[in-house]
């Protein structure tokens, strides 16, 4: 009955690897997003998408690459990680853009 | 630059008391949402109210909006010990809400 789901929870990881974030939303909502939340609960977007298409990209560095398999799902692939890359990541979804959003319950990922 | 900005960072009262955060933001919104998130957890929607509207509420929640101030204020009647969390406020600009740094609320028992 999860409405925003993301895996994993917590993902510890050293510099210079590469990780995925995967989230699903089941509410039927065409626009998903993720955002980072930083040490100081100062949350940014970083991307949005809607019906699979790219809307938004925030400046976020190139290691950072979301793929849309469908409208229903948004994971976020990581390469190279950076110590500066440790935060939580939020996926949310919308049923249009400036709706309210559903989120997810967060990835905490730690670099070391 | 960050759009909205939450008043007090931090606010502590004392159980059944009332909370009150402010929000400025500095751009014109089609509309303005408040969201909680509690300790390790995801954001809850909790309400949002149109440009062209003044007031909402939604059981404990007051919202105000004035769009000539470019503010907002969310107050909480009769807290709870449930309502600890943090609150944020979020405009929409250009297809995407921009968030504030949050109001960390703390009601003590």
């Amino acid at each position: 009955d999860t409405a925003v789901s993301q895996t994993p929870k917590y993902l510890v990881t050293q510099m210079g690897n590469d990780k995925s974030i995967k989230c699903e939303q089941n509410l039927g909502h065409d626009t998903m997003y993720w955002y980072k939340q930083d040490s100081k609960k100062f949350l940014k977007i970083m991307f949005s998408y809607n019906n699979k298409e790219l809307i938004i990209n925030e400046t976020v560095p190139n290691r950072f690459s979301p793929k849309s398999p469908d409208k229903a799902h948004l994971n976020l692939h990581i390469n190279s990680l950076e110590l500066g890359d440790s935060a939580v990541y939020f996926c949310a979804s919308s049923q249009y853009t400036s709706y309210e959003q559903y989120f997810g319950p967060g990835t905490r990922l730690t670099v070391t | 630059s960050q759009q909205g900005e939450e008043d007090p960072q931090a606010l502590s009262i004392q159980e059944g008391e009332n909370a009150t955060m402010n929000c400025s933001y500095k751009t014109s919104i089609n509309n303005l949402q408040w969201y909680r998130q509690n300790s390790g957890r995801g954001l809850v929607h909790l309400i949002l109210i149109r440009s062209n509207e003044r007031e909402k509420h939604s059981g404990r929640l007051r919202v105000t909006l004035d769009t000539s101030k470019k503010s907002s204020s969310l107050l909480i009647t009769a807290s709870r010990a449930a309502d600890t969390a943090s609150y944020f406020c979020a405009t929409d600009a250009s297809q995407k809400l921009v968030f504030g740094q949050g109001t960390r609320l703390t009601i003590n028992p």
